[in-house]
């Protein structure tokens, strides 16, 4: 079944260590996305692609970087710089013509102890 | 992207129709309604999106009204599963059907659902 595939699920790591979070997707999707999600908040961008070896800041970018070196995988890198990345983190993939909806990953939960 | 507002909680009781509203008094003529749902600790689903006509699908209905200023998501008859969190964005689709990658979410409504 075509889908997006994050991992893992659940992510520990101490503070100030970087830690990269996997995004797969075999939608055949040309855009893909990252989104944030704190305890009773809603979505927040954090970066975003159109097309491979292109990216686009989303609203909350700092302390985090992305590469989009294939269509299918669109990993994000959460740097000591982030202050607070404790959070719930959502990859999302659409086609990027035409008014289509999100197809969203099961998310990957990271907790920085 | 133009805001959106929703109430932050609803209730409904199992097998009635679940009427969720959206306002979004300041969409412009290219921007869409979409909705999305999402299940505690889940990534969001898609559920439905529209322009100006009123819309149907497996999962609900959605009523846009004739100004588009707002918008009414119906599960025709909820169940316990349908218990989730419920957002309206709005999203623009520029010329050529180009979507542009700020799909904002809001707090979203609160549904549950009662047995």
């Amino acid at each position: 079944d075509g889908g997006i595939t994050q991992s893992p699920k659940y992510l520990f790591r101490k503070e100030g260590q970087n830690v990269t979070l996997s995004c797969e997707q075999n939608l055949n999707h040309d855009a893909m996305y990252w989104y944030r999600q704190d305890p009773g908040q809603g979505l927040r961008l954090i970066y975003y692609s159109q097309i491979v070896n292109d990216f686009q800041k989303g609203d909350i970018a700092e302390g985090y970087s992305v590469s989009r070196e294939k269509k299918e995988s669109f990993p994000l890198t959460v740097t000591s710089a982030q202050k607070n990345p404790t959070a719930f983190y959502l990859c999302a993939s659409s086609i990027r013509t035409g008014p289509y909806g999100y197809t969203f990953g099961s998310g990957t939960r990271l907790t920085v102890v | 992207d133009a805001k959106t507002t929703q109430p932050p909680s609803m209730d409904c009781a199992e097998g009635r129709a679940a009427n969720l509203p959206c306002n979004h008094s300041t969409i412009s003529g290219n921007e869409y309604v979409y909705w999305y749902r999402q299940i505690h600790s889940q990534g969001p689903q898609y559920i439905i999106h529209g322009l100006k006509n009123n819309e149907t699908n497996e999962m609900a209905s959605l009523i846009i009204t004739e100004d588009r200023k707002s918008s009414t998501l119906i599960l025709p008859h909820a169940t316990l599963r349908d218990t989730a969190v419920y957002y309206c964005i709005v999203r623009v689709v520029g010329a050529g059907g180009t979507s542009y990658g700020k799909l904002t979410f809001g707090q979203g409504t609160i549904l549950t659902v009662h047995p």
